[in-house]
C-alpha cells in the first residue's frame, strides 16, 4: 500500500534558524506531491504543491521543496524560521486517478520556534 | 469566498450514541472528501464524493460510518453506535468539479469528536 513517512516527529528551532523537514512516500508511479500546515486552532492549508515540471517548488511564506524521483523524496524547506511558522507540517502524496485525487498522508512533524 | 465549514467543532458523546457531523464544501466543489486523524496517528482518508455519488468510500472503518450528500452540496457522517476508537479529529474538503487531476483540496476546520 501507499505510505508516506515523515522523518521527525517534532522538531524545536530557534527563530532564523534553517528548516528542513523530511518527507518520503513508497508509490513509484506517477505522484502529486503536497506539503499543507496546521497552525495551532486553524485548519491545514496548503503550502506548496508539485505536479510536474520543476521539481523545486516556491511556496507560501517562505517554504520550497524539492522533488527528487530518484529519492522518492519531497523534503520542505526554509532558509530562516519565524516564531509564527511554529506548526504541525503534513506531507501529503496523491495517485491521480478518474475522479479527484485521495491524499495519503505522513503523519506530520510538529514544529517548535523559539522565540 | 467562503471556505469549507464543519459543525460541530467539537461533539463529546458516549459509547453507543449517535453522532452526525456536518460539512459544507466552498460554493461549486463538486469533489467532497471526508478524512479521520485518530489521536497520535496519521490523517486517514475516509471517502470521496463527487457531486452525490460516492466515488471511493474504501476507506470507511465499518459500517456503523455512513455518510450521505443528499443534492450534491453538504455532506453529514453519521457515527452510530459511536464506539471509543472512533474520537480523533474529522476533516472535511473538497476540491473543483470535473476531470482535472491537479486540483487542490480545501479543508475544513475539522470536528473534533470525544467519545467517552
Amino acid at each position: 500500500a501507499q505510505s508516506v513517512s515523515q522523518h521527525n516527529h517534532h522538531v524545536i528551532l530557534s527563530e532564523a534558524a534553517s528548516l528542513e523537514l523530511g518527507c518520503n512516500y513508497s508509490y513509484g508511479g506517477t505522484v502529486n506531491l503536497f506539503w499543507y500546515v496546521q497552525y495551532p486552532g486553524q485548519h491545514l492549508q496548503l503550502l506548496l504543491k508539485y505536479f510536474s515540471g520543476d521539481p523545486l517548488v516556491k511556496g507560501i511564506k517562505g517554504f520550497e521543496a524539492e522533488f527528487i524521483k530518484s529519492k522518492f523524496s519531497f523534503n520542505l524547506r526554509k532558509p530562516s524560521v519565524q516564531w509564527s511558522d511554529t506548526a504541525e507540517y503534513f506531507c501529503a502524496v496523491t495517485r491521480p486517478h478518474n475522479y479527484g485525487q485521495n491524499f495519503v498522508f505522513g503523519p506530520g512533524t510538529r514544529l517548535s520556534v523559539l522565540p | 469566498e467562503a471556505g469549507v465549514t464543519q459543525f460541530p467543532s467539537h461533539s463529546v458523546i458516549e459509547k453507543g450514541q449517535t453522532v452526525t457531523l456536518r460539512c459544507d464544501p466552498i460554493s461549486g466543489h463538486d469533489n467532497l472528501y471526508w478524512y479521520r486523524r485518530v489521536m497520535g496517528k496519521e490523517i486517514k482518508f475516509l471517502l470521496h464524493f463527487v457531486k452525490e455519488s460516492k466515488q471511493d468510500e474504501s476507506g470507511m472503518p465499518n459500517n456503523r460510518f455512513l455518510a450521505e450528500r443528499t443534492g450534491g452540496t453538504y455532506s453529514t457522517l453519521k457515527v452510530q453506535p459511536a464506539e471509543l476508537e472512533d474520537s480523533g479529529v474529522y476533516f472535511c474538503a473538497s476540491s473543483q468539479p470535473g476531470l482535472a487531476l491537479t486540483d487542490t483540496q480545501y479543508f475544513g476546520p475539522g470536528t473534533r469528536l470525544t467519545v467517552l
